[in-house]
């Protein structure tokens, strides 16, 4: 099966830096996602990492160690409306069909 | 906005009663899948359609099945409802190919009493 760790609460203020990490432990692997989720909306497409290293999306940064089973979502300029979920996500193979599990979620709370 | 819509947006239902969620893929994606999100937890994978065959399934029983139809719009259908059937049901639409993001409706939040 698939399993992903992630931590549970992160808090940080407005403006500074924080990094959400994921171990995961999978078969099939084809990458790591990252979605934002905000209380009752959907999650939303951040990033994805096929291959090893760094992705950048204008404030966001993802990044994977395929060696490592690891990556980590990078926030910078952190703004009061990043408040909310973060989910990891391996995308994996299972006969015919690729499917995406999902971490547990970190919460984050940014303070002003 | 991501092109998946999802109706009803909220539902009550009775323990035992039948429900069926719908969902409208983005236009040009044959690939629908279906999560629960229970409060608190991240969404977990009930099961996939591609040109209107089960793909894949997670680890949920019989009493939840799906359909996909021509037009690649799909419907979660839900039996015997327990109360531990109470979630956010949500949809993502993709292309089958593996390096492709997926898109999440705004889910059906369904609460069974």
């Amino acid at each position: 099966g698939q399993s992903l760790e992630q931590p549970s609460e992160v808090t940080a203020v407005e403006g500074a830096i924080v990094q959400i990490n994921c171990t995961y432990q999978t078969s099939g692997f084809y990458g790591l996602s990252w979605y934002q989720q905000h209380d009752g909306g959907a999650p939303t497409f951040l990033s994805y990492n096929a291959l090893d290293g760094l992705e950048e999306t204008g404030r966001f940064s993802s990044f994977l160690s395929r060696s490592d089973s690891y990556g980590y979502l990078l926030l910078q300029e952190l703004q009061m409306k990043d408040s909310a979920s973060y989910f990891c996500a391996v995308r994996f193979s299972s006969g015919s069909a690729r499917q995406l599990t999902f971490g547990s979620g970190t919460q984050l709370t940014v303070l002003p | 906005e991501t092109g998946v819509t999802q109706s009803p947006t909220h539902l009550i239902k009775t323990r035992g009663q039948q429900v069926t969620l719908r969902c409208s893929s983005q236009s040009g994606h044959n690939t629908v899948s279906w999560y629960q999100q229970a409060l608190g937890q991240g969404p977990q994978f009930i099961f996939q359609y591609y040109r209107e065959e089960e793909n894949g399934r997670g680890n949920f029983p019989p009493r939840f099945s799906g359909l996909q139809f021509p037009n690649y719009s799909s419907e979660l259908n839900v039996n015997a409802l327990e109360l531990d059937d109470s979630a956010l049901y949500l949809c993502a639409s993709s292309l089958r190919a593996p390096n492709t993001e997926a898109f999440f409706g705004q889910g059906t939040r369904l609460t069974v009493v």
